[in-house]
């Protein structure tokens, strides 16, 4: 079946620094989607990634696409406190939504 | 508000005592999920709901079940839980096939002593 491979599993950085999380899958994707969970909260949906070579931003956040639809990336630039959490991909369809392990990402002040 | 509500948040049982563990949705969303979450695991799907009375197994289905009778709700029942269901559950639903964007519930820490 599909698999959604993600890393790294844990991030410390430094307030301020880069932070990069990549997914890929041993399947082509129909599209890919970012989650962001907090600690000890739920997973929340970020964004959703369609089309190849897809690129898209939200503030801070890029969304990359792979070209070949089985890759994809989160960067966050010049991370904050409030970062913090588990950032999760997932591909697939409503039906069936396969989701990588996910990066603990740890925001020291 | 649109929400998907879990009950209970929190629950610990012992081996072989049924439980079940409610889902609902005031999105009419069509499309729902259970997942469970273990630490280096990520989430993984349990069951699927396409429509009311249409299910079909995940990822991990074993030791579980679930029944969609009505569109808004799909609880999650383990008929004899084993310590190895100890997991943090988490129901989701997405509005269609067309538009898959994932609404989780809070989640619901079970505990099998």
């Amino acid at each position: 079946g599909q698999q959604v491979m993600q890393i790294p599993q844990y991030q410390h950085v430094q307030e301020g620094e880069d932070f990069t999380t990549y997914c890929n899958s041993s399947t082509t994707l129909s599209n890919i989607q970012w989650y962001k969970q907090r600690p000890g909260g739920h997973p929340v949906f970020l964004i959703q990634l369609v089309k190849s070579g897809e690129v898209k931003k939200q503030k801070r956040l890029t969304f990359q696409f792979g070209e070949a639809k089985k890759n994809s990336s989160l960067h966050i630039t010049a991370t904050q406190t409030t970062d913090v959490g588990t950032y999760f991909c997932g591909g697939g369809s409503a039906r069936q939504l396969t989701f990588g392990s996910g990066t603990q990402l740890t925001v020291l002040p | 508000e649109a929400q998907v509500t879990q009950n209970p948040r929190y629950l610990i049982t012992v081996t072989g005592k049924k439980l079940t563990v409610t889902c609902s949705q005031n999105m009419n969303h069509e499309y729902m999920s259970w997942y469970r979450q273990d630490p280096g695991l990520g989430l993984r799907q349990i069951y699927y709901s396409m429509n009311v009375e249409v299910t079909d197994k995940g990822d991990v289905p074993e030791g579980y079940k679930v029944s969609r009778k009505e569109k808004r709700n799909f609880p999650l029942i383990l008929e004899s839980p084993s310590p190895n269901q100890t997991s943090l559950y988490f129901c989701a639903s997405s509005l269609s096939v067309s538009n898959t964007e994932a609404f989780f519930g809070q989640g619901t820490r079970l505990t099998v002593v």
